[in-house]
């Protein structure tokens, strides 16, 4: 079946480290997206892709980079890991209607 | 810009009775009202979505109603069951634009 797949799963890293977050997906959409999800504060928008020339900043982008290699990959930098990072994060893509979102497994960030 | 509030952030029913979740927006151009829900540790899924030209949609047992003069809509579960237990989320948007989402409501149905 058609996926969004995350990886990793799960990340601990320190303070000052650079990582990166990988998304791919084999669904032929067009959009994808990076969400922060935080208990209590719901799923915020980090930085959102229409095409593979199209980068755009969303509600919380400060102290992210994204990078949108190919239509089918979308990676997200912490650019220097704090502690505040520390978050459950999923990817998404949807069609050009931009209408259902399809979400990836997640990814658990976790800066010490 | 758009903001969601979503009430209540946890609800705990019996087996079998109902659930209500309400949200309001503050963007009158807003259009597209989905729902999505989250079961504990998976990924946010589309359960139902309604348009800005209709009152009211039905699925089974899953409805949401929408107000557009008090910018509020609700979702509503019937007969609910215990795998309805999930992190629930509304969110709005114009359509084509991105969503602005809730902060959630915790449902437990409890056996």
């Amino acid at each position: 079946d058609a996926d969004v797949t995350q990886t990793p799963r799960n990340r601990i890293t320190k303070t000052g480290k650079r990582i990166m977050l990988e998304c791919s997906q084999t669904k032929g959409h067009d959009r994808m997206y990076w969400y922060r999800q935080d208990p209590g504060l719901g799923l915020r928008l980090i930085y959102y892709s229409f095409d593979v020339k199209d980068i755009n900043k969303g509600e919380i982008s400060d102290g992210y980079s994204v990078s949108r290699q190919a239509q089918a990959k979308f990676s997200l930098s912490p650019e220097s890991a704090i502690p505040n990072q520390t978050a459950l994060y999923f990817c998404a893509t949807s069609d050009l209607s931009g209408e259902k979102l399809f979400f990836g497994s997640g990814t658990q960030l976790s800066v010490l | 810009g758009e903001n969601v509030e979503q009430h209540p952030s946890t609800l705990s029913v019996q087996e079998g009775d109902s659930a209500v979740i309400k949200c309001t927006y503050s963007d009158s151009a807003s259009n597209y009202f989905p729902w999505y829900k989250q079961e504990l540790g998976k990924r946010p899924q589309l359960i139902i979505d309604i348009r800005s030209n209709v009152g009211e949609k039905k699925d089974q047992r899953i409805a949401v109603t929408l107000n557009k003069t008090a910018k509020h809509f609700s979702l509503h579960i019937t007969e609910t069951q215990p795998e309805d237990s999930a992190v629930y989320f509304c969110a709005a948007t114009i359509h084509g634009q991105n969503f602005v989402f809730g902060p959630g409501t915790r449902l437990s149905v409890l056996p």
